[in-house]
């Protein structure tokens, strides 16, 4: 089955800088790569996806990036804000019934502190 | 409506009590999802609901029993739970099976004494 591998674990940045979060994968067969942004006590909302066909995407301060060939695909976030700070996890799943890499497989997760 | 609600949002239950968990979504989506995750981890799926069918198991224990009555509600019953089974449940929805865009509710934090 699919692994995502996410890292760093812990990311601590100033106010206005940059935070990077990288995720591998390992079924080249995985075309959808969401980026999910989690609250405490809350649950994971969606923030920016990408599929297999294309190399980038972008929506406002967030990017997201994927390097099919290499299999890993990066969350960048410029100008962090205070209200940036939760936990971000990856994910990868097929976007098509068959197997059990249809189902969303996560990373582990990055704790993301941004320090006023 | 953008959303999945869930209910209650804090349960503790005790090993021998029955309880169920609700979650409702009224956008349309097709494919529901339960997911328990633990503290500081990722969520693990549990099971799938395709047009008000199960469609996938995880392999989790019977005291957890999904039900899907329409195509806009999706329950957990759960009876005789051990203190192991704390944790955040969440429910999710999507338009399809294996579709983009998954939409996560704010889950139910379950404590099991």
């Amino acid at each position: 089955g699919e692994n995502v591998e996410q890292h760093p674990s812990t990311l601590s940045v100033q106010e206005g800088d940059s935070a990077v979060i990288k995720c591998t994968y390992s079924d080249s067969a995985s075309n959808y790569f969401p980026w999910y942004k989690q609250e405490l006590g809350k649950g994971p909302q969606l923030i920016i996806d990408i599929r297999s066909n294309v190399g980038e995407k972008k929506d406002q301060r967030i990017a997201v990036t994927l390097n099919k060939t290499a299999k890993h695909f990066s969350l960048h976030i410029t100008e962090t804000q205070p209200e940036d700070s939760a936990v971000y996890f990856c994910a990868a799943s097929m976007t098509a019934y068959g197997g059990s890499n249809y189902k969303l497989t996560f990373g582990k997760g990055t704790l993301l502190t941004v320090n006023p | 409506d953008t959303e999945v609600t869930q209910t209650p949002k804090h349960l503790v239950m005790g090993m021998t009590n029955k309880k169920s968990l609700k979650c409702e979504q009224h956008m349309g989506h097709r494919a529901m999802y339960w997911y328990k995750q633990k503290a500081k981890k990722p969520p693990e799926l549990m099971f799938v609901y395709s047009y008000e069918k199960l469609s996938i198991n995880e392999s989790v224990p019977s005291r957890f029993s999904p039900e899907c009555p329409n195509s806009s509600l999706l329950n957990l019953h759960l009876h005789a739970l051990q203190p192991e089974d704390s944790a955040l449940y969440l429910c999710a929805s999507s338009q399809q099976l294996a579709n983009y865009g998954y939409t996560f509710g704010s889950g139910t934090r379950l404590t099991v004494v």
